[in-house]
């Protein structure tokens, strides 16, 4: 079955830097675009990059442009990302994603999450 | 693209037909999609290109709309389906959710 582990979460202090990576398992990763989007605590949801299959393309939102990269593995069924310059407001569950069959950007397969908190 | 949905929560009784609304601030043709998250959990896509059922969702579920007005309408409420529900669009690779609407007992 699908799976996706992610790994790399904690507490780190602003302006610190933390590479989340996800396991994935149970699928062809390497025949996927897959995503990460994270929930801060008590919170709605925020998609935050994309990558495409090759890793040549990938996409960001404002929010954390300049300061997250999305990376992948295919040898390893690996997604990364490294966050830099780290600010309170990027507390969060960071979810992996998968962008399913069934069209562009719809994300049929999560993980349970790594939690990221920034703290002093 | 700013999703808005509408209500942000709502309390109702298991057998309540529920509607939950999502608006678009521009046109996204059917490029929408619904999840359900429960406390504690990951999100669960339901619904995908506005109105197609995602395999193994219960047909209580169904997604309606196109442009900027979309719904989500869950039949017959179970005991089951009292989570947080999410829109997202789809249209610009700039993907957005909505802010999310609980569902609880009443």
């Amino acid at each position: 079955q699908v799976q996706l582990v992610e790994s790399g979460g904690g507490l780190v202090k602003p302006g610190g830097s933390l590479r989340l990576s996800c396991a994935a398992s149970g699928f062809t990763f390497s025949d996927y675009y897959m995503s990460w989007i994270r929930q801060a605590p008590g919170k709605g949801l925020e998609w935050i990059s994309y990558i495409s299959i090759s890793g040549n393309t990938k996409y960001y939102p404002d929010s954390v442009k300049g300061r997250f990269t999305i990376s992948r593995d295919n040898a390893k069924n690996s997604l990364y990302l490294q966050m830099n310059s780290l600010r309170a407001e990027d507390t969060a569950l960071y979810y992996c994603t998968r962008e399913g069959r069934m069209g562009d950007y719809v994300f049929d397969y999560w993980g349970q999450g790594t939690l990221v908190t920034v703290s002093s | 693209i700013q999703l808005t949905q509408s209500p942000s929560s709502l309390s109702a009784s298991v057998g309540d037909r529920v509607t939950i609304t999502c608006r678009a601030s521009q046109d996204i043709s059917s490029y929408l999609a619904w999840y359900q998250q429960k406390p504690g959990k990951a999100p669960k896509l339901l619904i995908y290109a506005a109105s197609t059922l995602q395999s193994g969702v219960p047909s209580r579920y169904s997604g309606s709309g196109s442009g900027t007005d979309f719904t989500l309408t869950i039949s017959s409420l179970q005991p089951e389906d009292f989570a947080t529900y999410y829109c997202q669009q789809l249209n610009s690779y700039l993907l957005t959710f909505g802010g999310g609407t609980k569902v609880e007992i009443k």
